[in-house]
């Protein structure tokens, strides 16, 4: 398997732009979760989905932020306008739901600088 | 609030002597506990998880670590460090009252083996 895959790895923009991230999670898997990680506050959850169901989206930051899971193959992650206490490494992950071993499988994220 | 600790920014140990990177939590109930590592630009990848049963869990890469009740640790070890183990470390805590859902990590330790 490929393993969770993230785009783009690497995105600058400007302030004001719309930021478009996507993610493939691992076949099979039922559960995909968006976190940010920056130095200041380290890993957060934005939200996290259940075959393609949104759960929880607590954890996103204001209205600026939408995700969605059309399928089960595909979710992206959406900024707009975006500014610039934004930039931060995006992760994706996912995990089956039975057998629930708790283990999340991450992406290699999408690295996002906002200027 | 729920939440985790790892006290140490960082930890620095020779190669071929033990490890120990520290993790102390509060959260109510019965959590998952879990480790993960994250290399330099790299997504976080799982080491190690506590459900129940022994409260010393084998892991990845000849990792160890020791769940303690009493104290809410669960403590990363090693007998022997490695250079390569050079990387992040995240301790992180899933609580029932997310439905073991929502992974709350700590800051991370960056430890350092040196040769």
């Amino acid at each position: 398997d490929a393993g969770v895959i993230q785009s783009p790895r690497h995105e600058v923009t400007e302030m004001g732009q719309e930021v478009t991230l996507r993610c493939k999670p691992i076949s099979g898997h039922d559960y995909l979760f968006w976190y940010r990680q920056t130095m200041m506050r380290g890993l957060e959850l934005l939200i996290y989905f259940n075959n393609n169901v949104p759960i929880d989206d607590s954890g996103m930051p204001e209205d600026r932020f939408s995700a969605k899971m059309p399928n089960a193959s595909f979710s992206t992650l959406k900024i707009q306008p975006s500014e610039p206490r934004d930039s931060a490494v995006y992760f994706c992950a996912s995990r089956r739901d039975r057998p629930n071993t708790g283990e999340l499988f991450f992406g290699e994220g999408s690295r996002l600088t906002v200027l | 609030a729920q939440s985790v600790a790892q006290p140490e920014d960082q930890v620095n140990v020779a190669e071929g002597n033990p490890l120990t990177v520290k993790c102390t939590y509060s959260v109510s109930g019965n959590p998952y506990l879990f480790w993960y590592v994250q290399y330099p630009n790299r997504g976080l990848q799982f080491l190690l998880k506590y459900i129940t049963g022994d409260n010393l869990v084998k892991g990845s890469y000849g990792f160890e670590a020791e769940f303690n009740k009493s104290q809410t640790s669960f403590h990363l070890k090693k007998p022997s460090a490695l250079v390569s183990d050079s990387a992040l470390y995240f301790c992180a805590v899933s609580p029932i009252s997310g439905g073991y859902n929502k992974l709350i990590f700590g800051a991370g330790t960056r430890l350092a083996v040196h040769p």
